[in-house]
């Protein structure tokens, strides 16, 4: 069964900090994007990722930053926690956009609290 | 930019009844994918049934049909004989199939089947 794995379900972290939030999938997929997940706003890109080193912003990326270093592993980075980043973060993997699947597969979402 | 609207925040039904959930919304592309997508509470977000916009036949997946409407960009979705594990937030995408083919979310629509 395809997975999609993000490290922790629920963090709590102060203002300020360095967050990281870590996803991994093992289904060989090329795309991987992270989105925040905001009562009645629905689901917002925050980055994505064509492949290895490869990324882009999407749509709200101010705050957030992104590593894709191996194929499998796609990080967010939160560089300095604010209370307004307090949201579910969902991670997401697709086998390719040339492959016109077009289907993502998601993790279980890690829920935030910055105090 | 595409945008994407679920005008029903939220919806009740009784087990086995017909529910149908709305969708619209707003390209200037002629190709394209719309998607419905389900989050049960506490889990993940999966894929629930998919469009290409050059298929005028409506998809459907046992239960579950669409009413696309090119035309009038409206993408609704038809639950046959609710079950109660239907219950769930239900998030309605749209892909286009040019560049990076991002996932664009409506704001979701929480369904709650009672019995």
């Amino acid at each position: 069964d395809v997975k999609v794995t993000q490290s922790s379900r629920y963090l709590v972290k102060r203002t300020g900090e360095k967050v990281f939030l870590e996803c991994v999938q093992d289904m060989d997929h090329e795309n991987m994007f992270w989105y925040r997940q905001d009562p009645g706003l629905g689901l917002r890109l925050i980055y994505f990722s064509y492949d290895v080193k490869m990324k882009e912003k999407g749509d709200i990326p101010e705050g957030y930053s992104v590593s894709r270093e191996k194929k499998e592993r796609f990080s967010l980075i939160l560089e300095s926690a604010s209370t307004n980043q307090t949201s579910m973060y969902l991670c997401a993997s697709r086998e390719s956009f040339r492959s016109g699947a077009n289907v993502l597969t998601f993790g279980a979402g890690s829920r935030l609290t910055v105090l | 930019a595409q945008t994407v609207t679920q005008s029903q925040p939220e919806m009740s039904v009784q087990e086995a009844e017909t529910v149908t959930l709305s969708c619209t919304y707003d390209t200037s592309e002629n190709n394209y994918y719309l998607f419905w997508y389900k989050q049960p509470p506490s889990r993940q977000m999966i894929l629930v049934i998919r469009q290409e916009a050059y298929k005028q036949q409506n998809a459907t997946e046992n239960r579950f049909s669409v009413n696309f409407q090119k035309a009038a960009k409206s993408f609704s979705l038809k639950i046959s004989d609710s079950q109660l594990g239907d219950t769930a937030m239900y998030f309605c995408a749209f892909a286009s199939i040019q560049g990076a083919q991002k996932l664009v979310f409506g704001q979701g629509t929480r369904l709650t089947i009672n019995p």
